[in-house]
């Protein structure tokens, strides 16, 4: 089974409006870490947001929120007031154990593209 | 604070040439990883290191890739030879490792290079 899916290959977003982008994972480790990368067109990985398994409440930062419904084990983002430069590949990935160290698995992927 | 470097940035081969990208990660980051990804597609771990020594390479097709990360520092990557396949960008990776601490921005966060893109031809 797959550990992190994202069904959502591509998804537009007027500029200015809020969009959810889907991720849905499978562990049974109960300590795990839910991460959201963005990957511009220039290619490097840049961290957005981080959510712990035993966090109670949802990350937020600044635009970027985390939507952690654990027993769905669901973590969407969501991007509030879209801007031009938020099209580009977004990837949810999770660490597994307590160790920073393990390594992370990514999903499939979704790109963003903001019409003007 | 300088970030995870590689090189080359680009790179074109003629498959069955050989091939080898380098990494340096940030400093005092114990754990470095290689990330295959392909195009439209999220990375793909290939090997772990923590410290000199490489503790998760089982996706590492051993065959033609070779990785070694002397003295825990610097890591290098090579392919040889190269298949036509191998046309990828190759990422690596860093992080502080360790066990986390559970303070506020303790994530495990992977620090990235801007990766190699490879083409083979």
């Amino acid at each position: 089974a797959q550990k992190i899916t994202q069904t959502q290959p591509g998804m537009f977003v007027q500029e200015k409006e809020a969009v959810t982008l889907d991720c849905t994972y499978d562990t049974s480790d109960p300590s795990y870490g839910l991460f959201w990368y963005k990957q511009p067109s220039s290619g490097e990985m840049i961290f957005l947001i981080y959510q712990g398994s035993y966090d109670q409440q949802n990350a937020t930062e600044g635009r970027y929120s985390l939507n952690f419904q654990k027993a769905r084990k669901s973590a969407n983002l969501v991007i509030s007031a879209s801007q031009l430069g938020d099209s580009a590949m977004y990837f949810c990935a999770m660490r597994e154990g307590s160790n920073a160290g393990n390594m992370l698995t990514f999903g499939g992927g979704t790109r963003l593209m903001v019409k003007p | 604070e300088a970030g995870v470097v590689q090189s080359p940035r680009y790179k074109i081969i003629e498959k069955k040439q050989p091939v080898a990208f380098w990494c340096n990660p940030i400093s005092g980051h114990n754990t470095l990883y290689w990330y295959l990804q392909n195009l439209g597609q999220g990375p793909e771990l290939l090997i772990r290191y923590e410290n000199e020594e490489a503790v998760d390479d089982s996706q590492l097709p051993k065959d033609r890739f070779s990785a070694e990360r002397l003295k825990g520092v610097d890591s290098t990557l090579k392919i040889q030879p190269a298949e036509l396949g191998d046309s990828a960008v190759y990422l690596c990776a860093s992080s502080p490792g360790g066990p986390l601490a559970g303070v506020p921005g303790d994530t495990g966060e992977l620090f990235f290079g801007e990766g190699s893109r490879l083409t083979v031809l």
